[in-house]
Formats: C-alpha cells, structure tokens, sequence
C-alpha cells in the first residue's frame, strides 16, 4: 500500500514568508508526528497528534510554528515569518495505534525548505 | 532528560568487511532502543528495535544490535556489508509513555567501498 507522503519536496522561500507543509500519512494510522532535520544534526521532534486527543506540542521551537491535523487523516505545518535557521528537512512519520506506543515509526520522504 | 550520542560521524569500509556503528545513550528511566536507515534519497526505514527480552536483536538486509543496559549502548553491527549498504544510519530512543516520540542521534554515514 501506499507509504506515508509529503508535498512539496521541496520548497524554497523568502524570509518572512509564511509556508505551508503537507502530511498524508498511511491510512488507518492514528499516530502522526512531526520532525525538523537540520543539516548535519539528528531529527528533532516537533508535535505528535494521537486520534482526537490534544497534541503534543512540546517540541514546537517558537510560536511561528503552528500544526494542525483532521481527525486520523491529512495534516498541516505551518511555519509563519519564516527565518534563515527554519531551513531544514521537515520530515512526517505516522504509526498505527498500537506501535504508537512502541516506536515503531513509518517516515515520509521529507520536505526540503530552504529560506533565503 | 533523553540523549543519544553517535561519534561516529562517517564509517569508511570495504565490501565485504564486518562493521559496527556505535551508539550510546542516557536515560533515567527504560527505554526503547531503535535504528533507522535512510537510504539515498528515499525517507527512514526502521531497521530493527529492542522493546524488552532478548538483548540481541536481528533486523532486516543482515544486521543486529545488541542492548547493553549497563554501558548504556545499542551498537550496531553487520558481519559482511554490500556496496547496498551505503546510507546515513539513525540511532534513536523512546521512553513509550503517551506520546512516545524518538530522540535521535545525529546519525552515521556508512559509506561500503569496492
């Protein structure tokens, strides 16, 4: 079936400008979750949305960065005024409501945002 | 608070050699211990994870790890790699909980030569 996908791959903005990424996550997963990678560094996790639940906002590095998601299905990063240090893969993983709990992590191809 | 440390930036080695990529971590709690590949322009793949029981785990494409609870590590290790192998290996730790996110290390570049 059809693995987790991500639009655009790649984006290039000015800064200021506000972005928008997209998630489409497997179906059926109920886990989605929200990652930056910046070059030469690990992934660092942003929110995590769990079905109707509140999510996770936790990691989220200022309030320029805003995420939404409907229901169990597609989902939503916003980045508002973006900055040169915004630049990074944004990268989005779901899992099923059981692995959820375990890790178990399905990943996305990423977005490439690079501002200038 | 988690942390996970990979030194190893890049690992050089021929076909057909054995090698092991190093992966520490902290924590003061259990954890969950996994390894993720990201292959040439494609996006993570888990390769293999320890949960709980036998500390030894095998994963996909030949490799294992081994959690070491005392040293705190999840090393990594394939006895002979393929020219195939060549991708940026992810280190990452869970503590399960509600959200369970992976804290990831910064990764290591294995890079097999002919």
């Amino acid at each position: 079936g059809a693995g987790v996908s991500q639009s655009p791959s790649n984006k290039v903005t000015e800064k200021g400008k506000d972005v928008e990424l997209r998630c489409d996550p497997i179906s059926g997963h109920t886990a989605l979750y929200w990652y930056r990678q910046r070059l030469g560094q690990g992934l660092e996790f942003l929110i995590y949305f769990q079905g109707n639940s509140a999510p996770d906002k936790s990691g989220l590095p200022s309030d320029r960065f805003s995420a939404e998601r409907t229901g169990e299905s597609v989902s939503t990063l916003t980045i508002q005024r973006t900055q040169q240090e915004d630049s990074a893969v944004y990268l989005c993983a779901s899992s099923p409501g059981t692995s959820a709990l375990l890790g178990e992590q399905y990943f996305g191809p990423g977005t490439r945002l690079t501002v200038t | 608070a988690q942390s996970v440390t990979q030194l190893d930036s890049q690992v050089p080695v021929f076909e057909e050699a054995p090698v092991e990529l190093r992966c520490n971590y902290s924590s003061s709690v259990s954890v969950y211990l996994f390894w993720y590949v990201q292959y040439p322009n494609q996006g993570l793949q888990l390769l293999l994870k320890y949960l709980s029981g036998s500390t030894l785990v095998k994963g996909i494409n030949g490799f294992e790890a081994e959690f070491n609870k005392s040293q705190t590590s999840f090393h990594l290790r394939k006895p002979s790699v393929h020219i195939s192998d060549t991708a940026e290996y992810f280190c990452a730790v869970s503590e399960g909980g509600a959200t369970n996110k992976l804290i990831f290390g910064t990764g290591t570049l294995l890079a097999v030569q002919p």
